[in-house]
């Protein structure tokens, strides 16, 4: 079945950067984008990005250029996600989601939840 | 960037009822619409996708209609389980944006 497993919980100081990654497996990983959304306590969804895991393209919100990167390893079906820079405002739960069709995403992997505080 | 609005913010339903939940886009997107159902604690689910497929495993009282700007998810007879936030998402132009939200909760 396919499963979108993350990593585990992050502390961090404003000005650090946070990478979280995103072990994807139950089907080909290039086959399907990974979408990168966050959601700050009690509050709504908020689209970051995607890449391409085959072509390793990308794409994000204007308001993360120049803060985030995403990147992948096809050998352990990985993908990863990392934003610097990070102030309070960015403290969210961040979530992996596969791509599916007419740009929705089927499967979501568990949340990761970054803290950033002095 | 295209914008996307839920309304109502807050629906509150009897168990049975219909619920009509609206979004609304800033510009066209055809029918890149999809509906997220979140419960407290997790993450979302895809209710509907192409505007108004259900997705695998996902009940038959739920649908969805629109195109263009104007998009409608119906819940035609509300069940325990159905109490939650729902989530319009917009993808156009490789960019994706979702609505703020409509929080079902019991009247």
């Amino acid at each position: 079945q396919v499963q979108l497993v993350q990593s585990g919980a992050e502390v961090k100081k404003p000005g650090a950067s946070v990478k979280v990654s995103c072990k994807a497996s139950g089907y080909t990983f290039t086959s399907y984008d990974i979408n990168w959304v966050r959601q700050a306590t009690g509050q709504g969804l908020e689209w970051m990005g995607w890449m391409n895991p085959n072509s390793g393209n990308t794409g994000c919100a204007q308001k993360f250029q120049g803060r985030v990167t995403m990147t992948r390893n096809t050998s352990i079906s990985t993908a990863y996600m990392e934003l610097s820079s990070l102030r309070s405002e960015d403290t969210a739960v961040y979530y992996c989601a596969k791509a599916y069709t007419y740009g929705s995403t089927d499967y979501w992997g568990q949340g990761t939840l970054v803290t950033v505080s002095s | 960037e295209i914008v996307m609005t839920q309304s109502p913010a807050t629906l509150s339903v009897s168990p049975g009822e219909r619920a009509t939940l609206s979004c609304r886009a800033s510009q066209s997107v055809s029918s890149n619409l999809a509906w997220y159902q979140q419960k407290p604690g997790q993450a979302p689910r895809l209710l509907i996708y192409g505007a108004s497929t259900r997705a695998t495993g996902i009940p038959a009282r739920f649908s969805g209609s629109g195109s263009g700007t104007e998009f409608t998810l119906t819940i035609s007879s509300l069940q325990s389980e159905d109490f939650a936030v729902y989530y319009c998402q917009q993808y156009n132009n490789w960019l994706f944006t979702f609505g703020p939200g409509t929080k079902v909760d019991i009247k």
